[in-house]
């Protein structure tokens, strides 16, 4: 069983919908959790971190942790286009390991 | 402020070379990592330095990697006789607090590693 576990995707919702990404994890002490964007030959760019159960919402985006079902999730409100990437989800003890990402296509 | 900055952008080599990936990070930040993208795949940890303490090298794939940070600052990874499989995007990443893993990361834009 992989440590942080992504669906590949590709995920496609249309314009204007709202995207939820999923990731699960193994290690059951884990402390921090964060999401990463990454566009097509870019770096991984920090969009969101949450550090206890619930939500925390940024703009358009809402993280939710859920310690004791070990996952994470990302929704984007009113998806557009520009937030066509692959969405890395991190979680970390000691150390930071990374899903491999999903990737999201938004229509327009 | 500035952000991390990793040179060359883009590297060529021929196998066997030695190469040497330079990384900057954010000023003031004390945690350095380094982590390695191969295309469409995730992230694979290599080597965190924290401070003046030894690094934590548990990630470095083979004896032909290194990496050292001078002053705390500026760290570079150097991969000898180069490999085929080590052609991919390598990243560096810093971190102002203390810790493995446990705060967030900022990363530099990444040098792109081709072996012929």
């Amino acid at each position: 069983q992989k440590e942080v576990e992504q669906n590949s995707g590709p995920l496609s919702v249309p314009e204007g919908a709202i995207a939820s990404l999923n990731c699960t994890y193994s290690d059951r002490v884990s402390q921090s959790f964060f999401w990463y964007r990454q566009y097509s030959g870019k770096s991984p760019e920090l969009i969101m971190s949450i550090y206890s159960n619930g939500d925390k919402e940024d703009g358009r985006f809402t993280a939710q942790l859920n310690k004791a079902s070990q996952y994470v999730s990302l929704l984007i409100r009113d998806s557009q286009p520009s937030d066509s990437a692959t969405y890395l989800c991190a979680v970390t003890n000691n150390d930071m390991r990374f899903g491999a990402g999903t990737r999201l296509t938004v229509k327009p | 402020g500035a952000g991390v900055s990793q040179s060359p952008s883009n590297k060529v080599t021929e196998k066997g070379k030695d190469v040497e990936l330079r990384c900057d990070p954010i000023s003031g930040h004390t945690a350095l990592y380094w982590y390695r993208q191969s295309l469409g795949q995730g992230l694979e940890f290599l080597i965190y330095f924290q401070g003046n303490s030894a690094p934590d090298k548990s990630g470095l794939p083979s004896d032909r990697f290194s990496a050292e940070r001078t002053g705390g600052s500026v760290s570079t990874l150097t991969i000898q006789r180069t490999q085929q499989e080590d052609s991919a995007v390598y990243l560096c990443a810093s971190s102002a607090r203390q810790g493995k893993g446990a705060y967030e990361q900022y990363f530099g834009p990444g040098t792109r590693l081709t072996v012929t």
